[in-house]
């Protein structure tokens, strides 16, 4: 049981460029989340999904999108990287009322 | 929306020595307030939490208590030991199932 699992754990971009962080959990949650975390801000809601096939905007979903084609696994997408999106991502899964957080993802936009 | 706000940003105590991290949040409707600690390089870890139904909740060295009138709760760690240097987060929500509000974060420093 490896909970939850991110990759990758870091990436260089350029502005413009794209790329997608991958959430996997075995523990067969409904709810999962992304969130980013920036210094003196805590952490910050970006989208949220409560099953399969279905997503939700959070607190700052601007410049992200998302998908829950499967159970397991949520996908979070950067279609043209910004500086501001310079951030650690961490995906979360949820049973009952305790969120189980991965190790995060750390991305540096140039 | 909520807000929380969390106090103090940094924190350093000697070990053996109790410490104290406040939140206040902004919606009167939040019941559920967990606090979350995170270990260098690791994602925060939900460490106590507390229901609106309750003044305090005690688990080991760890509380936290909650007042409702004022809209505040508070993490109490005593006897502190070096393994409790961590980044700590509160937050808060309508209930369990709902989305979490964190605040900005404790960097806790346990001095030996």
């Amino acid at each position: 049981n490896a909970g939850v699992t991110q990759t990758p754990k870091f990436r260089v971009l350029k502005t413009g460029q794209s790329m997608t962080l991958l959430c996997a959990q075995d523990m067969n949650h409904e709810y999962m989340y992304w969130y980013r975390q920036d210094p003196g801000m805590g952490l910050r809601l970006i989208h949220y999904s409560v099953g399969e096939g279905t997503t939700a905007k959070g607190e700052v979903p601007d410049g992200y999108n998302v998908s829950r084609l499967k159970k397991q696994n949520f996908l979070l997408g950067l279609e043209s990287a910004a500086p501001s999106q310079t951030s650690v991502y961490f995906c979360a899964s949820r049973v009952q009322e305790t969120q189980y957080f991965g190790p995060g993802t750390r991305l540096l936009v140039l | 929306g909520e807000n929380v706000e969390q106090h103090p940003s940094t924190l350093s105590v000697q070990e053996g020595d109790s410490a104290v991290i406040k939140c206040t949040y902004s919606d009167s409707a939040s019941n559920y307030f967990p606090w979350y600690k995170q270990e260098l390089g690791k994602g925060p870890q939900l460490i106590i939490d507390i229901r609106s139904n309750v003044g305090e909740k005690k688990d080991q060295r760890i509380a936290v208590t909650l007042n409702k009138t004022a809209k505040h709760f508070s993490l109490h760690i005593t006897e502190t030991q070096p393994e409790d240097s961590a980044v700590y987060f509160c937050a808060a929500s309508l209930s369990p199932a709902q989305k979490l509000v964190f605040g900005q974060g404790t960097r806790l420093t346990i001095n030996p």
